[in-house]
């Protein structure tokens, strides 16, 4: 089974801040990878798919890159909002077959 | 509006199951993916299956292979998952999410196994 691995699991930041958070697959997906925020007491958000494609109505500030097992979601300047946890995810359509990692946590510094 | 609406939040016993449905309003159902997705309190999200609707082919996480069912109602658009021999352990919010990169997710159902 692919494993993901996120990196940090937590980080502390400040309004502004460019702010990275890396995901490792265990073997080569592709670009099969989203990115997901999710806030306290809320439903998942998708951000990013097929590793660097922004969903529609999300900020240009979110960016997704990387292919094959190292991704990367990237924050360019950090607003309020932005303090959630990012989930990266990995996907496969068939057969079906989804991954997720274990989260980044980005708090107020 | 586009919208998966679950089922109500219930409370088990252990060793009992549980059935949720999701049911899609105002999206395409079939074509797509329907993944369940659960949330211990406090922890990550954990992927428990899914099924593609149009072939009706459902595939599972191998940690829940043989507790879990999933199926769906093409004709009412609405999917279900099945889990059974529930435990504490069991106690999550439970979500249904659209696609593979799923852009349309339920407003979860919290499960609560307590005896």
């Amino acid at each position: 089974a692919i494993q993901l691995t996120q990196s940090p699991s937590s980080l502390s930041a400040s309004v502004g801040d460019r702010v990275t958070v890396t995901c490792r697959a265990s073997q080569d997906i592709g670009n099969s990878l989203a990115w997901y925020q999710q806030k306290p007491g809320r439903v998942p958000k998708l951000l990013i798919y097929d590793a660097s494609g922004l969903e529609s109505g999300v900020p240009s500030r979110f960016s997704g890159s990387g292919s094959g097992t190292d991704f990367t979601l990237t924050i360019s300047s950090l607003q309020p909002e932005d303090f959630a946890t990012y989930y990266c995810q990995q996907f496969n359509s068939y057969p079906l077959l989804v991954t997720f990692g274990g989260g980044t946590k980005v708090e107020i510094k | 509006q586009a919208q998966l609406a679950q089922s109500g939040a219930e409370v088990k016993k252990p060793g009992s199951s549980v059935k949720l449905s999701c049911k899609a309003s105002g999206l395409t159902f079939s074509s797509y993916a329907i993944n369940w997705v659960r949330q211990a309190p406090g922890q990550g999200l954990e992927w428990m299956g899914g099924i593609i609707p149009i072939v009706d082919a459902a595939a599972y996480a191998q940690k829940f292979q043989g507790r879990v069912t999933i199926t769906a109602d093409k004709s009412t658009t609405t999917a279900y998952m099945e889990l059974r021999s529930l435990t504490s352990e069991d106690t999550a919010v439970y979500y249904c999410a659209r696609g593979t990169s799923s852009d349309y997710w339920g407003q979860g159902t919290l499960v609560t196994v307590s005896s």
